[in-house]
């Protein structure tokens, strides 16, 4: 079995200031690890994925997210908040059960102040 | 964006009325998907599709059925509309399955009366 959570639903930050969206695990197996963004009336779009290769790991946009084994993580981070980064974030978790072993996280709705 | 639409892209319709919504895809993946999207639950598989005529349930099945009789075309149709089914469905498609990234459609807002 798999899980994920996500532990904050909305997350406020200033424009220009560092984003973390937490994100937590649990799999049986060696997972992949996804985050995917939402903006507004849009489908999801990949942001960043892990696969058991470096550890950290570089997406579009500015954002990197660090799987961390010990502690069954896999945080998002932004130096820098950028207005166009207000959106929904997915983390997502694979286990390789095949074609339905995704789970999806509940979302963390981020907002950037000016 | 990957060429993937998805129509309507928004519909109404009454309870007890079949319902069908498509996607069609330009890339050519062998892999296709139906989700459901609804505020604090995330994104929840209802079927998906692994080639021509091959498809299995997801974790929300009850009461959809999907087909796919083309590699570029998968159907999500609702038999008999249910107000619980009132929901955002986004279709999405990958290379391979598990490992492999998902690119999704825009979505279908589907209210029911």
């Amino acid at each position: 079995a798999q899980s994920v959570t996500q532990l904050d639903s909305h997350v406020s930050v200033s424009e220009g200031t560092p984003v973390l969206l937490r994100c937590n695990y649990s799999s049986s197996y060696s997972p992949s690890l996804f985050w995917y963004v939402q903006h507004p009336n849009k489908g999801l779009q990949l942001l960043l994925k892990y696969t058991s290769a470096a550890t950290l790991v570089k997406g579009i946009n500015g954002f990197e997210a660090e799987f961390k084994k010990s502690e069954t993580s896999f945080h998002l981070t932004k130096p820098s908040a950028h207005m166009s980064d207000a959106a929904e974030y997915f983390c997502v978790v694979s286990s390789g059960g095949g074609a339905d072993g995704l789970t999806f996280g509940k979302g963390t709705h981020l907002i950037i102040q000016p | 964006d990957a060429g993937i639409t998805q129509s309507p892209r928004h519909k109404v319709t009454e309870t007890g009325t079949p319902v069908t919504l498509r996607c069609h895809q330009t890339e050519n993946h062998r892999y296709m998907y139906w989700y459901r999207q609804d505020p604090g639950h995330g994104l929840r598989l209802i079927h998906y599709s692994y080639g021509v005529k091959d498809t299995d349930k997801g974790e929300v099945s009850d009461g959809y059925s999907v087909s796919r009789s083309k590699t570029e075309d998968f159907l999500l149709t609702l038999e008999s509309a249910t107000s619980s089914q009132t929901s955002v469905y986004f279709c999405a498609i990958s290379q391979t399955d598990y490992n492999s990234p998902l690119h999704f459609g825009n979505g279908t807002r589907l209210t029911v009366t």
